[in-house]
């Protein structure tokens, strides 16, 4: 079994769309979640942490599940510039042992269509 | 623009070559990483470093091997790689390490191709 799932898609979804990704993970001693935003050929960039709480930014809003063991990402009014690989990422490092360890899901792929 | 850069951008070696990867942050981060992405996978650790000391290392073959000679270098010595090694090699870092919080900072990655 996999530590991160993602569904890998695609999605391909109309501009204005909103369009909601879902993450599973393994360990449930797990600290952190993160959601990092990949353009093809291009480093991972971090695009929201993701908190017990639930988080939003922008059009972007992250809820986590810890009962579940999922996390979410929900895009509101899609943009052409959205077009991405959308990874999921959660820390196994248990906390203040030197091991910030990250693993990481295969990746969503979202297209956004004019 | 990122702040971990990355050189060279793309590297093409024979298997018998002996090859670096530089990687460089100005963040003040005290942990750094490297990690190997093949084509449409995610990014698989291969090291850690934390204040200079390697903290993990994932069972990696000893044709890479990592030099950290301070805390804002990270080096990747290659040597008799194999094709199979063709992939794009990431570096990052964060805080220190020790944070279950902590954001890693991605650099822009070496695209290698082993002939």
């Amino acid at each position: 079994r996999k530590e991160v799932e993602q569904d890998p898609g695609p999605f391909n979804v109309p501009e204005g769309a909103t369009v909601a990704f879902n993450c599973t993970y393994s360990n449930s001693a797990s600290q952190s979640f993160f959601w990092y935003r990949q353009d093809c050929r291009k480093e991972p960039k971090l695009l929201m942490s993701v908190y017990s709480s639930g988080n939003e930014d922008g059009r972007f809003t992250a809820q986590l599940n810890r009962a579940s063991q999922y996390i979410s990402l929900l895009i509101r009014d899609s943009k052409l510039s959205d077009s991405a690989t959308y990874l999921c990422v959660v820390n196994m490092g248990e906390y203040g042992t030197g091991a910030n360890n990250l693993f990481f899901g295969t990746g969503t792929r979202l297209t956004v269509i004019p | 623009d990122t702040e971990v850069t990355q050189t060279p951008k793309h590297l093409v070696m024979g298997m018998t070559n002996k090859k670096s990867l530089k990687c460089e942050q100005h963040m003040g981060h005290r942990a750094m990483y490297w990690y190997k992405q093949k084509a449409k996978k995610p990014p698989e650790l291969m090291f850690v470093y934390s204040y200079e000391k390697l903290s993990i290392n994932e069972s990696v073959p000893s044709r890479f091997s990592p030099e950290c000679p301070n805390s804002s270098l990270l080096n990747l010595h290659l040597h008799a790689l194999q094709p199979e090694d063709s992939a794009l090699y990431l570096c990052a870092s964060s805080q220190d390490g020790a944070k279950a919080q902590e954001t890693q900072y991605f650099g822009p990655g070496t695209r290698l191709l082993v002939l």
